[in-house]
């Protein structure tokens, strides 16, 4: 089992839709929670992270937390094709040699017009 | 500087040659990581230093990869006698505090003939 899964997608929904990321996790004592999109060619950019059960909300995007399922999703609403990337969840443990993210292989979203 | 910065962008590698790529990143993050992204695939975890202390290099794949942090700022990824399998992208992160999110580098594109 890896340690933070996503579907690969291609996850495909149309201009306006809400678009739902999803993401679980094998680390309990996980902590911090990160997504990032990555568009083709280009690296990771950071757009929400989650610390909380919860939800919270940033303009377009809502990231929802919730550690008892191991499980973390982003919201995107009114998706636009601007927002068609690669978008890659995040996790930081709690492992004995430090904080490190370990990232999942990433869900394709394609936005189309 | 404003943001994490990798050199190269781009190396070609003939098979069996040592490389060296340098990770420099933003001013006062004491936490930085260097990843391996195959395509089509997220970035998987190589090593991770607390200022100068390197705290996690589980994700090394063997023993031709050595990185160092000496200052507790810049780092280099070494890769000795590189082989085709060595053919990737290699990006660096940096985070102002343990747990924190990361911010990436454009990344160094090495390819190995």
């Amino acid at each position: 089992q890896k340690e933070v899964e996503q579907n690969s997608g291609p996850l495909s929904v149309p201009e306006g839709a809400i678009a739902s990321l999803n993401c679980t996790y094998s680390d309990r004592g996980s902590q911090s929670f990160f997504w990032y999109r990555q568009y083709s060619g280009k690296s990771p950019e950071l757009i929400m992270f989650i610390y909380s059960n919860g939800d919270k909300e940033d303009g377009r995007f809502t990231a929802q937390l919730n550690k008892a399922s191991q499980y973390v999703s982003l919201l995107i609403r009114d998706s636009q094709p601007s927002d068609s990337a690669t978008y890659l969840c995040a996790v930081i443990g709690s492992g004995t040699g430090g904080f490190k993210t370990i990232f999942g292989a990433g869900t394709r979203l394609f936005v189309k017009a | 500087g404003a943001g994490v910065s990798q050199s190269p962008r781009y190396k070609v590698a003939k098979r069996g040659q040592d490389v060296a790529l340098r990770c420099d990143p933003i001013s006062g993050h004491v936490s930085l990581f260097w990843y391996q992204q195959a395509l089509g695939q997220g970035p998987e975890f190589l090593t991770y230093f607390q200022n100068e202390a390197q705290l996690d290099k589980s994700g090394l794949p063997s023993d031709r990869f050595f990185a160092e942090r000496p200052e507790g700022s810049v780092s280099t990824l070494k890769i000795q006698r590189t082989q085709q399998e060595d053919s990737a992208v290699y990006l660096c992160a940096s985070s102002f505090r343990e747990a924190a999110e990361a911010f990436f580098g454009q990344g160094t594109r090495l390819t190995v003939v």
